[in-house]
């Protein structure tokens, strides 16, 4: 049972450039969320999915998009990427709403 | 403003003695809270939660203590152990009006358990 699995591991890009980052789940969960964490800082959320189809906005959305075209896959999308969108990115999902969100193991994205 | 904060960016503990882990936070709306465990180069892992309407959560060496008069929890271990040895992080949760699960997550602290 894999559970979170995320994407690249590793990516730099050059400032301007674009790419997108996969988050597979193979639990059956129907919410996924996006989080980034930075140093000294908590994790933050990006953007939610509540089922297959929806996507929200969480406390740090600008400069990304999400997709979420099948109930396992949770994309994020950085169309022109930026110095201040380098971090460490963690994709979770969950059964319920109130239940305890499961992690990947992270991409670490540095945006040069 | 960090509506979760934990103050302590680092604890070393004995091998065997209790670890306490504190955090604090400013909405008094948030009524499920967390604590989660983080190895490096690992996702956070979920450890032991509470619900406001609780004070207290035990789960084998860790216990949950929730003063939501004083919007302060505490996470023990006991007795501590090395590979008790991450990042811990607290998180609160304040569900949204779409019902997905808005968690905020404090800073960290690092707890360093000694042979």
């Amino acid at each position: 049972n894999a559970g979170v699995t995320q994407t690249p591991k590793f990516r730099v890009l050059k400032t301007g450039q674009s790419m997108t980052l996969l988050c597979a789940q193979d639990m059956n969960h129907e919410y996924m969320y996006w989080y980034r964490q930075d140093p000294g800082m908590g994790l933050r959320l990006i953007h939610y999915s509540v089922g297959e189809g929806t996507t929200a906005k969480g406390e740090v959305p600008d400069g990304y998009n999400v997709s979420r075209l099948k109930k396992q896959n949770f994309l994020l999308g950085l169309e022109s990427a930026a110095p201040s969108q380098t971090s460490v990115y963690f994709c979770a999902s969950s059964y319920f709403a109130n239940s305890p969100l499961h992690f990947g193991n992270g991409t670490r994205l540095t945006v040069t | 403003d960090q509506q979760v904060k934990q103050n302590s960016p680092s604890l070393s503990v004995q091998e065997g003695r209790i670890s306490i882990l504190n955090c604090d936070y400013t909405n008094s709306m948030f009524d499920y809270f967390l604590w989660y465990k983080k190895y490096p180069a690992e996702g956070p892992t979920f450890l032991i939660s509470i619900s406001s309407i609780k004070d207290k959560n035990e789960d084998g060496r860790f216990t949950v203590f929730l003063n939501k008069s004083a919007k302060h929890l505490s996470l023990h271990i006991v007795p501590s152990q090395p590979g008790d040895s991450a990042v811990y992080f607290c998180a609160a949760s304040e569900l949204s009006q779409t019902g997905a699960n808005n968690l905020f997550f404090g800073t960290g602290t690092r707890l360093t358990v000694i042979p």
